[in-house]
């Protein structure tokens, strides 16, 4: 079975500074992955996905992620944090020709000090 | 095209109300989903359909039923509300059976149970 796990329910950076959020997942066969962000009050958004190809995926907003197969991992990353990159950030998973269905981990809140 | 909507906004249901969530997609999406969403839980899945006329239960199912009749709408209803229920609602939808593509939120409904 499919899983995801997000460590971190909170992370804290600076502004300016290295965003850094981890995902690992369970999976019997190379999935698609996806990180969603969730601004206050509103629905999910996709910030990027990876389904072959290139392990390095770029998204929006400057946000990056890179697939580690041996590590199964898909952590998240932007090089300088910003004031508006306060959200909730969500890793899911998908196994492909499988299933109909998304699983996401639990999620990760983005506080951004100044 | 607006994309996923949902209504109401907000809702406060007292013990043992139902009520329905509407939800509808303009995207000419095949596959719709509920979800419900807790503090620090995740996303959970409530229902989901493949296309009109056809639903299954996801991992939380108990309290709610589900309809397709149109590919547009995918309405959730409440028939005895619980505090229990007392969540963010969330409706999405994609395309088709192909794993690499993501699912489109709505902005989601506020329901309190009291």
């Amino acid at each position: 079975a499919q899983s995801v796990t997000q460590l971190g329910s909170h992370v804290s950076v600076s502004e300016g500074a290295l965003v850094l959020l981890r995902c690992n997942y369970s999976s019997s066969v190379p999935p698609y992955l996806f990180w969603y962000v969730q601004y206050p009050n509103q629905g999910l958004q996709l910030l990027l996905k990876y389904t072959t190809g290139a392990t390095l995926v770029k998204g929006i907003n400057g946000f990056e992620a890179e697939f580690k197969k041996s590590e199964t991992s898909f952590h998240l990353t932007k090089p300088s944090a910003h004031m508006s990159d306060a959200a909730e950030y969500f890793c899911a998973v998908r196994t492909p020709n499988r299933d109909d269905k998304i699983i996401f981990g639990k999620g990760t809140r983005l506080h951004i000090l100044p | 095209n607006a994309g996923v909507t949902q209504t109401p906004k907000f809702r406060i249901l007292k013990i043992g109300q139902s009520m329905t969530l509407q939800c509808t997609q303009d995207m000419n999406h095949n596959y719709m989903y509920w979800y419900r969403q807790d503090p620090g839980m995740g996303l959970k899945l409530i229902y989901y359909s493949v296309g009109a006329g056809i639903t299954d239960k996801g991992e939380v199912p108990n309290g709610y039923n589900v309809s397709r009749s149109t590919t547009e709408d995918f309405p959730l209803r409440l028939e005895l509300a619980a505090p229990s229920q007392t969540s963010v609602y969330f409706c999405a939808s994609s395309p088709d059976r192909n794993s690499y593509n993501e699912q489109f939120f709505g902005p989601g409904t506020r329901l309190t149970v009291l």
